[in-house]
């Protein structure tokens, strides 16, 4: 089975731009989760989507934001980008909810940087 | 945002030599799991606990859920030079509606010299 697949794998931005980032989860998977890494705050959870719907969401501001499609693949935004935004952006997919003991695996992540 | 704490923050060990890490947190969580990052990957899981007390190995690597709930430890034995990476511990805690919401602590750099 392919793992958790997120593109691009690089990404260079500028102060106010906007950026999209894409995650294809494991086949099989539905739920997907996001983290950002940064060396001052470590892993910090975005959000998590289940079928389509987000279940949770972490303390981020509302330029932040993300979306689930019908065949599980996710995608997050981030508006009006900031210096402190420069990041590794980590997805990762489970097979379900942790009711189920299902846990997650996390993708390679996007590395962005903002000028 | 919310961290663990997780100790020690590095280690700097001999290939051959017992490794121990803890976690602590000032909140109680019903799962406790244990990450390996290589340099440039996203973090690969290595054990995962879900209840109180429980003790489990994968190979030379034995995690243990700690009584209170709130703190977890990681052992490695012999080390070689491929446990090389950054080592997080990450707890979850379900109320209610289920959630894969984890949150990790600090991190341990370990590294291993042959």
């Amino acid at each position: 089975k392919a793992g958790v697949t997120q593109t691009p794998r690089y990404l260079i931005k500028t102060r106010g731009q906007q950026v999209t980032l894409s995650c294809s989860p494991i086949s099989g998977h539905r739920s997907v989760s996001w983290y950002q890494q940064t060396p001052g705050q470590g892993l910090q959870f975005l959000f998590e989507y289940f079928s389509e719907t987000q279940r949770n969401k972490g303390n981020f501001p509302g330029r932040f934001s993300g979306r689930q499609f019908s065949n599980s693949r996710s995608e997050m935004n981030v508006s009006t980008l900031e210096l402190g935004d420069s990041a590794l952006y980590l997805c990762a997919s489970s097979p379900g909810l942790a009711g189920s003991r299902s846990e997650q695996f996390f993708g390679p992540g996007t590395r962005l940087t903002v000028l | 945002g919310q961290q663990l704490n997780q100790s020690p923050q590095s280690m700097f060990i001999q290939e051959g030599e017992d490794v121990s890490m803890n976690c602590t947190s000032s909140s109680i969580f019903n799962t406790w799991l244990w990450y390996k990052q290589d340099p440039g990957e996203g973090p690969v899981l290595l054990i995962a606990l879900y209840k109180a007390g429980e003790l489990t190995s994968n190979g030379r690597l034995t995690a243990q859920f700690g009584i209170t709930r709130k703190d977890s430890f990681l052992n490695i034995s012999a080390s070689i030079p491929s446990d090389v990476g950054i080592y997080f511990c990450a707890g979850r805690m379900n109320y209610g509606g289920a959630t894969n919401k984890l949150i990790f602590g600090t991190g341990t750099l370990l590294a291993v010299q042959p």
